[in-house]
């Protein structure tokens, strides 16, 4: 069983697109993130929620929008892609916030926009 | 501004201790720091996880000084599987509240 998920693995797209990426955990976590890793390996959070609620929200474009249906999804939708949003997005879950507990990471969704 | 720094790369030979340092400034006292280690095409795995002294699990052991201005990750007797790039994450909670990972470390363990 795959305890957290990303689809699609892979998503090749034009500029000025609108496109979603959806994540599901089945830990019954309480908390999710996403985080982007550029070309040079960089992590960086963009959101993270605790029971469908938002606690983190980094200075990322507002085209960028976490939607949580219910606590064990986290999907990002993105609009009007650039090519500055190239780079892999990694879905991530807690049981406890960030500071305290242990991560689990899906396996990333490479974008590519061209 | 919360900021973590980590050596860009370390080679080391099988069978031999690695020691990952990572400087944070600005770290409270309760403040964890978490290390992960990322092969290629895959999320980042969890190592270790502390904000004081010494704690060490069945993988590895992370230092803390009393200063707590930098931690060191130890991997004791690293084999060719452990090649990979390993992040260290402070969660700074300070005035504004910061989740920052290092720039990562790619370990390159040699036959």
């Amino acid at each position: 069983d795959t305890a957290v998920s990303q689809t699609p693995k892979y998503l090749v797209t034009q500029m000025g697109n609108d496109k979603s990426i959806k994540c599901e955990q089945n830990l019954g976590h309480d908390t999710m993130y996403w985080y982007k890793q550029d070309s040079k390996k960089f992590l960086k959070i963009m959101f993270s929620y605790n029971n469908k609620e938002l606690i983190i929200n980094e200075t990322v474009p507002n085209r960028f929008s976490p939607k949580s249906p219910d606590k064990a999804h986290l999907n990002l939708h993105i609009n009007s892609l650039e090519l500055g949003d190239s780079a892999v997005y990694f879905c991530a879950s807690s049981q406890r916030g960030a500071e305290n507990g242990e991560q689990y990471f899906g396996p990333g969704t490479r974008l590519t926009v061209t | 501004l919360a900021k973590t720094t980590q050596p860009i790369s370390m080679d080391s030979y099988e069978g031999q201790e690695v020691n990952i340092t990572c400087s944070h400034n600005n770290i409270a006292t309760n403040d964890y720091i978490t290390w992960y280690q990322q092969f290629p095409s895959q999320g980042p795995r969890f190592i270790i996880q502390g904000y004081k002294t010494k704690v060490t699990n069945e993988v590895a052991s992370l230092f803390i000084p009393a200063d707590r201005k930098s931690s060191t990750l130890s991997l004791p007797r690293v084999s060719l599987s452990d090649t990979a790039v390993y992040y260290c994450l402070v969660v700074f909670s300070g005035s504004a509240r910061q989740l920052t990972f290092g720039s990562g470390t790619q370990l390159t363990v040699l036959p």
